[in-house]
């Protein structure tokens, strides 16, 4: 079984700072790793994914997180943030193997102060 | 290519009464998994539909059930309403290729009072 912590619950920054969003997993297997944004009363919207390969990956609205085994991390990280990315960020791990349950942390709250 | 769609948006139920939300996958996609949001317990893992057969089960009661017809479209089913059972009920739908990427519809939000 996979499991997730997003280490910070709420994490309040100014605009055009850089932000940093942690995430950490636990698997006994090779894993996929996701970050996902939730916007309010939306769903849930695919910002970048992990499957191979280099480890540092991009994504939509200029994220970017870097896979990190060793420390068993996956964070996120934009150099300059706007008020449009105010949102609930998750991050989420699947089993390489086939199982299809994705495990999402629990979830941190990006307020951007103007 | 249109977007995973669910619907309804907004449900608003009683206690004791049962629902039906429905759940129609990107084109091409063979995948459904439902998942349950509530501020309390965060996203929880509902169920997965791969060709009409339950693949795969998270951990919620039997009055939690859903099928997948020949379209590819899904359905949730809860049975005899609890006020716990309000959430944001999500669906994502996954390809047979890297199946492992999922996508995600706006949700229903169901209200049990």
């Amino acid at each position: 079984a996979q499991s997730v912590t997003q280490l910070d619950s709420q994490v309040p920054v100014f605009e055009e700072a850089p932000v940093e969003l942690r995430c950490n997993y636990s698997s006994s297997v090779s894993v996929y790793l996701f970050w996902y944004v939730q916007y309010p009363n939306q769903g849930l919207q695919l910002l970048l994914k992990y499957l191979s390969g280099s480890t540092l990956v991009k994504g939509i609205n200029g994220f970017e997180a870097e896979f990190n085994k060793s420390q068993t991390s996956f964070h996120l990280r934009k150099p300059s943030v706007h008020i449009s990315d105010t949102a609930e960020y998750f991050c989420a791990v699947i089993s390489s193997f086939g199982n299809e349950k994705l495990t999402f942390g629990t979830g941190t709250r990006l307020t951007i102060i103007p | 290519k249109a977007g995973v769609t669910q619907t309804p948006r907004y449900l608003i139920k009683t206690r004791g009464q049962q629902v039906t939300l429905s759940c129609s996958p990107i084109s091409g996609h063979r995948s459904v998994s439902w998942y349950q949001q509530t501020p309390g317990q965060g996203l929880q893992f509902l169920f997965e539909y791969f060709s009409e057969t339950q693949r795969n089960k998270g951990n919620f009661p039997g009055r939690f059930s859903g099928r997948q017809f020949s379209n590819s479209r899904s359905e949730m089913n809860v049975s005899t309403l609890e006020l716990g059972d309000s959430a944001l009920y999500l669906c994502a739908s996954s390809s047979g290729r890297g199946r492992h990427i999922q996508y995600f519809g706006a949700g229903t939000r169901l209200s049990v009072l």
